[in-house]
């Protein structure tokens, strides 16, 4: 595709339920990232892909946050028993290695009820 | 690892005065810069990169920026600020290879009319 795309756009859910939200990088982006953007607030890294290297999860919150990159592509961070803290915007970016600037998604707006 | 550190989280400036945003960043290699802008509900995007190439980078916008090693910095400056600049602001950083890109903690412009 021409950007990253994300999906959905935005996500209601009841706190204590399981979601997945999804990220489409650019064809031929080696590197892939997950951030999260709580209300007027900065960016909070939460993984990083790179190519077939085992992922960067030092970002990851608690052991409720889970994602994956299968077939070097497509991306899922999955959120177990969300919890009301939980709800942000959830940004996916990709990028090719090295001197190359990452693109950004429009983001996913997750909010727990 | 490469860090950046954004001085001021919040900086105002008259419509048509000099913006100045301040970004140090840490990096144990010659770094890759990059700055970007996020306008009020949507995405990043990107204003300039460093790929040590020229020192001063210029971006869309009107927007600059120096790359000076001796100081560690990579300043953000505007000569006249518009109203359409009020946004929030990030400098990343990243190094050679399969380095992630990190994020300072951003900077917000408020345009005074």
């Amino acid at each position: 595709g021409a950007g990253v795309s994300q999906s959905p756009s935005n996500k209601v859910t009841e706190k204590g339920k399981d979601v997945e939200l999804r990220c489409d990088p650019i064809s031929g982006h080696t590197a892939l990232y997950w951030y999260r953007q709580s209300l007027g607030q900065g960016l909070e890294f939460l993984i990083y892909f790179q190519g077939n290297s085992a992922p960067d999860k030092s970002g990851l919150p608690s052991d409720r946050f889970s994602a994956e990159r299968t077939g070097g592509s497509v991306s899922t961070l999955t959120i177990q028993r969300t919890q009301q803290e939980d709800s942000a915007v959830y940004l996916c970016a990709s990028s090719l290695a090295g001197r190359f600037e990452a693109f950004f998604g429009q983001g996913t707006r997750l909010t727990v009820v | 690892a490469q860090s950046v550190t954004q001085l001021g989280s919040h900086v105002s400036v008259s419509e048509g005065a000099l913006v100045l945003l301040r970004c140090n960043y840490s990096s144990s290699v010659p770094p890759y810069l990059f700055w970007y802008v996020q306008y009020p509900n949507q995405g990043l995007q990107l204003l300039l990169k460093y790929t040590s190439a020229a020192t001063l980078v210029k971006g869309i916008n009107g927007f600059e920026a120096e790359f000076k090693k001796s100081e560690t910095s990579f300043h953000l400056t505007k000569p006249s600020a518009h109203m359409s600049d009020a946004a929030e602001y990030f400098c990343a950083v990243r190094g050679f290879g399969n380095e992630k890109l990190t994020f300072g903690t951003g900077t917000r412009l408020t345009i005074i009319p």
